[in-house]
């Protein structure tokens, strides 16, 4: 099982649509976790951490479940330029801050 | 602005040619950075950790002596590619923290190396 496992893509929706993408890591001794997003042929840039009361920016919003080890993403009035491969990433600062990726889920948002 | 350089973006070279990757620290200090490689549609794997002072500590399945890790400065690391073949070909990213390790990283720019 891999330690961090992301939906399958990719995600194809209009503009303003809502979408939501979930992420399940395996280590529950995993420490701080982050939403990243990579656009093609580039590097990954942070979105937004995610904290265990859940948190918001924008149009974004993170959830942590730690019981679960469940972590979600939800996207609300879909942008063009939302379009890129969004990355769930668990942190193991006891181990230096090593970063696990999930293999990613891709948005395309159409006109 | 970046807070992570890394030089250069991109490389084309012949096989059996060493490669070095440069990954700078803008404006802190990092103790630690950390160097990833992605396939094309895959996700980042951690290929090592690179550690200011002492042995980068690779991660299980890389060759220590094919990925030369040097970080002999708080704001420098770099990486070799050792005797580069067509299956290395591949973007390679380094990635430090500002502050306490449990904190976001910040990426550099990442290196697109293409081995002929």
């Amino acid at each position: 099982r891999k330690e961090v496992e992301q939906d399958p893509g990719p995600f194809n929706v209009p503009e303003g649509a809502t979408v939501a993408f979930n992420c399940t890591y395996s280590n529950s001794a995993s420490q701080s976790f982050f939403w990243y997003r990579q656009d093609c042929r580039k590097e990954p840039k942070l979105l937004m951490s995610v904290y265990s009361s859940g948190n918001e920016d924008g149009r974004f919003t993170a959830q942590l479940n730690r019981a679960s080890q469940y972590i979600s993403l939800l996207i609300r009035d879909s942008k063009l330029s939302d379009s890129a491969t969004y990355l769930c990433v668990v942190n193991f600062y006891n181990q230096g801050g090593k970063l696990i990726f999930g293999q990613g889920t891709e948005l395309s948002v159409k006109p | 602005g970046a807070v992570v350089s890394q030089h250069p973006s991109r490389v084309i070279c012949k096989s059996g040619t060493s490669v070095k990757i440069e990954c700078r620290s803008l404006d802190f200090q990092a103790t630690t950075m950390f160097w990833y490689r992605q396939f094309p549609k895959q996700s980042l794997m951690l290929m090592a950790t690179s550690n200011e002072g002492s042995k980068a500590t690779y991660e299980q399945g890389v060759e220590k002596d094919k990925f030369l890790i040097n970080h002999a400065s708080l704001t420098l690391s770099t990486l070799t590619v050792t005797s580069a073949h067509p299956e290395d070909s591949s973007f390679y990213i380094c990635s430090a923290t500002r502050g306490p390790s449990n904190q976001p990283q910040h990426f550099g720019d990442g290196t697109r190396l293409s081995i002929l």
